[in-house]
């Protein structure tokens, strides 16, 4: 079983749609949560991080996390063509004061004119 | 600025040949990774260092090896070893876990073995 699964897609979304972006982490001990965007040939780039329950808000972008499910999602809200990337959802398992960090595959978003 | 700076974004290599590549961070950040990532994959751990003088091998360390001399610095070597070194090369670093912990990357080097 990976650590992190996500859907490889492609998504596709008209622009101005909700864009949903899944993931599901094996480790019921994993603290944090963080979304990156990865446009193609480039590094990542932290999106949204989360660490409690619930949903955070920040402009378009909605973290959301349910531990119990072991489940942490992205909504894009008004999505535009700038949006069309990969995105990555990132677990961090470390302890003490080291971070360690896994990686899903990554979700290909394409956001539609 | 402070980040992180890798070199080179793109290297060509013989097989047969080692090749080192260079990551050098100015974030003041103890832990610093390399990761490596495959067209259509996620990101794939092949070292990680807590600490000046100490880094413990990822999930993919055949084949390459790094030295941690300077806080600063992270360079990984690919070697011979490697039956598969084309990848696009990732270094990161990140601060204490009181922080928000998350990754900060480099602009990544791009390996192409000819």
């Amino acid at each position: 079983q990976k650590e992190v699964e996500q859907n490889s897609g492609p998504l596709s979304v008209p622009e101005g749609a909700i864009a949903s972006l899944n993931c599901t982490y094996s480790d019921r001990g994993s603290q944090s949560f963080f979304w990156y965007r990865q446009y193609s040939g480039k590094s990542p780039e932290l999106i949204m991080f989360i660490y409690s329950n619930g949903d955070k808000e920040d402009g378009r972008f909605t973290a959301q996390l349910n531990k119990a499910s072991q489940y942490v999602s992205l909504l894009i809200r008004d999505s535009q063509p700038s949006d069309s990337a990969t995105y990555l959802c990132a677990v961090n398992r470390g302890s003490g004061n080291f971070n360690k960090f896994y990686f899903g595959s990554g979700t290909k978003l394409n956001v539609k004119p | 600025d402070g980040g992180i700076t890798q070199s080179p974004k793109y290297l060509f290599r013989k097989e047969g040949q080692n090749v080192t590549l260079s990551c050098e961070q100015n974030l003041n950040h103890d832990a610093m990774y390399w990761y490596r990532q495959d067209p259509g994959q996620g990101l794939r751990l092949i070292y990680y260092s807590q600490i000046v003088n100490d880094f413990q091998k990822g999930d993919i360390a055949e084949g390459y090896s790094v030295s941690r001399e300077k806080k600063e610095s992270f360079p990984l070597t690919v070697t011979s070893a490697q039956k598969n070194p084309t990848a696009f090369y990732l270094c990161a670093s990140s601060g204490d876990r009181t922080n928000t912990g998350e990754l900060f990357f480099g602009e990544g080097s791009r390996l192409t073995v000819l």
